[in-house]
């Protein structure tokens, strides 16, 4: 089956800990990204991939680092995490350069405290 | 920049009404018009879309057409399901931009029987 896979679904942490959103998709697409989705602010994109160490900033990245060291893996890393970065994260593949259609992941809900 | 406006939900209907959720834009250059649909629990799937002015989407008893005079891509459904409560999201896209969407704020719909 064709999907994108995020872990945790859900986490609470703790203002300064370090933590790791994995993202994992099995479609073989060359793009991948990061959103966040925050109430009356519909989603806004964290970072971008167009492939395999080829990365650039979106619209919010502050407070966010990505790295593509394969294909398939899209982790977002927060270092030191602050309460505005709670939120729910999603994120989304495609193939290529194409807009035509976006694959999603079912969300991480983050809540830092 | 652009930028996507929603009307403001919550909208709440009951089952068989008739369904309108107005979407307009702002954009610099020609861009695809989405509308994505969230289901509780759930990562955005894309429910339709269209690539250029007069086109109209349609999917799942669901339709838009893109108007470029007006700026508009409103969504519309004749005969609405309990099951078709989510939240919808309207968005565009530019053919050469990796897949990134610009999002309304997202727009509740709530269908009683």
């Amino acid at each position: 089956e064709a999907q994108v896979t995020q872990n945790p679904r859900y986490l609470i942490t703790v203002t300064g800990k370090k933590l790791t959103v994995t993202c994992s998709q099995n479609m073989n697409h060359e793009y991948m990204s990061w959103y966040r989705q925050d109430p009356g602010l519909g989603l806004r994109q964290i970072y971008y991939s167009m492939n395999v160490e080829v990365t650039d900033k979106g619209d919010v990245p502050e407070g966010y680092k990505v790295s593509r060291k394969e294909k398939r893996n899209f982790p977002l890393i927060l270092e030191s995490p602050s309460p505005n970065q709670t939120s729910l994260y999603f994120c989304a593949s495609s193939v290529g350069q194409s807009n035509e259609k976006l694959f999603f992941g079912s969300g991480t809900q983050l809540s830092v405290l | 920049g652009d930028s996507v406006t929603q009307m403001e939900g919550p909208v709440t209907l009951s089952e068989e009404a008739f369904l309108t959720i107005n979407c307009t834009y702002t954009a610099t250059g020609y861009p695809s018009l989405f509308w994505y649909v969230q289901y509780p629990g759930e990562g955005l799937q894309l429910l339709l879309k269209a690539t250029k002015a007069d086109d109209k989407g349609s999917n799942k008893g669901f339709e838009a057409t893109y108007r470029k005079e007006t700026t508009s891509f409103h969504l519309e459904k004749g005969s609405v399901q309990v099951s078709d409560s989510a939240v919808y999201f309207c968005a565009l896209s530019y053919r050469t931009s990796y897949g990134k969407l610009t999002f309304g704020q997202g727009t509740i719909l709530t269908v009683h029987p």
